[in-house]
């Protein structure tokens, strides 16, 4: 069965240093997201992605972060300088259709900053 | 923030039937109920949605009330591997492209 795919699983970085976290959707799908949750807390939307434009974000994905579709295969994250409140678990997920398919995950990145 | 009210916490003996409730009492015409998992460290899987009919898959059933106020999410015969937290989640399908997660329900399975 096709899955979503994240690499690396554990990031560490110092605070200030950017990170790039990378996201292998499912193939045949067209809607891409981002979702973060920090230990313990809810899982939180970050930013959705289609047609290479982003198409909703929340107050977090604010101008530290960047989403990027490079070669029609990877999806990435870019944090350009970590601050110790980006420490989380960073999800990825795809769907076929924006609004009424389900969305994959993939397994996560754990970034921790230090 | 979630639409959906969901008890903090459930217990389920191994191979009987868990029955996850959820009530969404704002719901209106437009919005689906969908059901994901969250095993420990792993990432959100989808389980079920439905918009007012019951639903079934391999997974599980999803029972919707009539006024669609409330569902019930069934776990026919819960093994270990159940252990989980359970968001119930409301989308509007003609608006909303994020998913917004609550609390969910901690399900833990005993042995």
């Amino acid at each position: 069965e096709p899955e979503v795919t994240q690499t690396p699983s554990h990031q560490v970085t110092q605070m200030g240093q950017e990170v790039i976290l990378r996201c292998v959707p499912i193939s045949n799908h067209l809607y891409f997201y981002w979702y973060r949750q920090i230990l313990g807390q809810k899982v939180e939307f970050l930013v959705s992605f289609y047609n290479n434009e982003i198409s909703e974000k929340s107050e977090i994905f604010d101008d530290q972060f960047s989403v990027e579709r490079p070669d029609g295969s990877n999806f990435t994250l870019k944090i350009r300088s970590t601050k110790l409140e980006d420490s989380a678990m960073y999800f990825c997920a795809s769907s076929v259709d924006g609004v009424s398919y389900e969305q994959y995950f993939g397994p996560g990145t754990r970034l921790t900053v230090t | 923030d979630a639409k959906t009210t969901q008890p903090p916490s459930m217990d389920c003996a191994e191979g009987r039937a868990a029955n996850l409730p959820c009530n969404h009492s704002t719901i209106s015409g437009n919005e689906y109920v969908y059901w994901y998992r969250q095993i420990h460290s792993q990432g959100p899987q989808y389980i079920i949605h439905g918009l007012k009919n019951n639903e079934t898959n391999e997974m599980a059933s999803l029972i919707i009330t009539e006024d669609r106020k409330s569902s019930t999410l069934i776990l026919p015969h819960a093994t270990l591997r159940d252990t989980a937290v359970y968001y119930c989640i409301v989308r509007d399908s003609n608006r909303d492209d994020k998913i917004i997660f609550g609390k969910g329900t901690r399900l833990h399975i005993l042995p």
